[in-house]
C-alpha cells in the first residue's frame, strides 16, 4: 500500500500564481486533513473533511481552497500565491473508529512550497 | 480549549530513558492525548495515544496523571534513531465537532 501520496514534492511560484496540491489515500479512511508546517510554528491545520463532500476551516484557512474529490483525493489550492505561504504542507488522513476515541492521522510525505 | 506546551529541546545519550512532559491544563473529558514522531523531511508518524493511567506499546509508554492536566511520553533505552521531533496532541471532542490541539514540537537529540 503507498499510503497517503503527494504531489508535487517540491514546487517554486511567484507571488500572484496559482497552483494545487494533490493528496490521495488508498486506505479507505474517511477523514482527510491539509497542514502546513513552519519552522518554530509546529503543525498548524489549514482545512479537513471529516468525509467525502464535507470540508471545514482549520486554524489558519485565508488564502486557501480545498476540494474532497472523492474518498480517496483531497486538494488544497492556492489562488494568489503570497511569500507568506511558503513552508511545507502535509497531508494527512484517518479513519475514526468513534467520538470516544482519537484516530490515528497517517501523514504523506510533504509538499515543499516556496514563493517568490 | 486544551492547549499544548511542550520543550522545546532534549538532550539524551544512546541507552538512556527519555521523558518528555506536555502540558494541557485546560483538558477536558472527553479529549485524548496523542504523541506523534517527526524525522526531517518526513511527515509525523503516530506513537501511542492515551485518556489516562498508563499505556505502553512496543516503541513507548505513557503516563497520563489522574487530573490529565499533564502527559509523559517515556522512550526506553533511545538509540541514535531516536533523533527526532516529538509532538504533543489532544485530540478535543466536542459532540460532531472535533479540535486538534497541536504542541510545537520537543526536538530530542541523542548522543553516542
Amino acid at each position: 500500500n503507498a499510503g497517503v501520496t503527494q504531489t508535487p514534492k517540491f514546487q517554486v511560484l511567484k507571488t500572484g500564481q496559482s497552483m494545487t496540491l494533490q493528496c490521495a489515500q488508498d486506505m479507505n479512511h474517511n477523514s482527510m486533513y491539509w497542514y502546513r508546517q513552519d519552522p518554530g510554528m509546529g503543525l498548524r491545520l489549514i482545512y479537513y473533511s471529516a468525509s467525502e463532500g464535507t470540508t471545514d476551516k482549520g486554524e489558519v484557512p485565508n488564502g486557501y481552497n480545498v476540494s474532497r474529490l472523492n474518498k480517496r483525493e483531497f486538494s488544497l489550492r492556492l489562488e494568489s500565491a503570497a511569500p507568506s505561504q511558503t513552508s511545507v504542507y502535509f497531508c494527512a488522513s484517518s479513519e475514526p473508529l468513534s467520538l470516544a476515541l482519537a484516530d490515528t492521522q497517517y501523514f504523506g510525505p510533504g509538499t515543499r512550497l516556496t514563493v517568490l | 480549549l486544551a492547549k499544548t506546551t511542550q520543550p522545546i529541546s532534549m538532550d539524551s545519550y544512546e541507552g538512556q530513558e527519555v521523558n518528555i512532559t506536555c502540558s494541557h491544563n485546560n483538558i477536558a473529558t472527553n479529549d485524548y492525548i496523542t504523541w506523534y514522531q517527526q524525522f526531517p523531511s518526513q511527515g509525523p508518524r503516530f506513537i501511542i495515544q492515551g485518556y489516562k493511567t498508563k499505556v505502553t506499546n512496543e516503541v513507548a509508554s505513557l503516563f497520563i496523571p489522574a487530573d490529565r492536566k499533564s502527559s509523559t511520553l517515556s522512550l526506553p533505552r533511545v538509540s541514535l534513531s531516536d533523533t527526532a521531533v516529538y509532538y504533543c496532541l489532544v485530540v478535543v471532542n466536542a459532540g460532531n465537532n472535533r479540535k486538534l490541539i497541536w504542541g510545537l514540537g520537543t526536538s530530542l537529540a541523542v548522543n553516542p
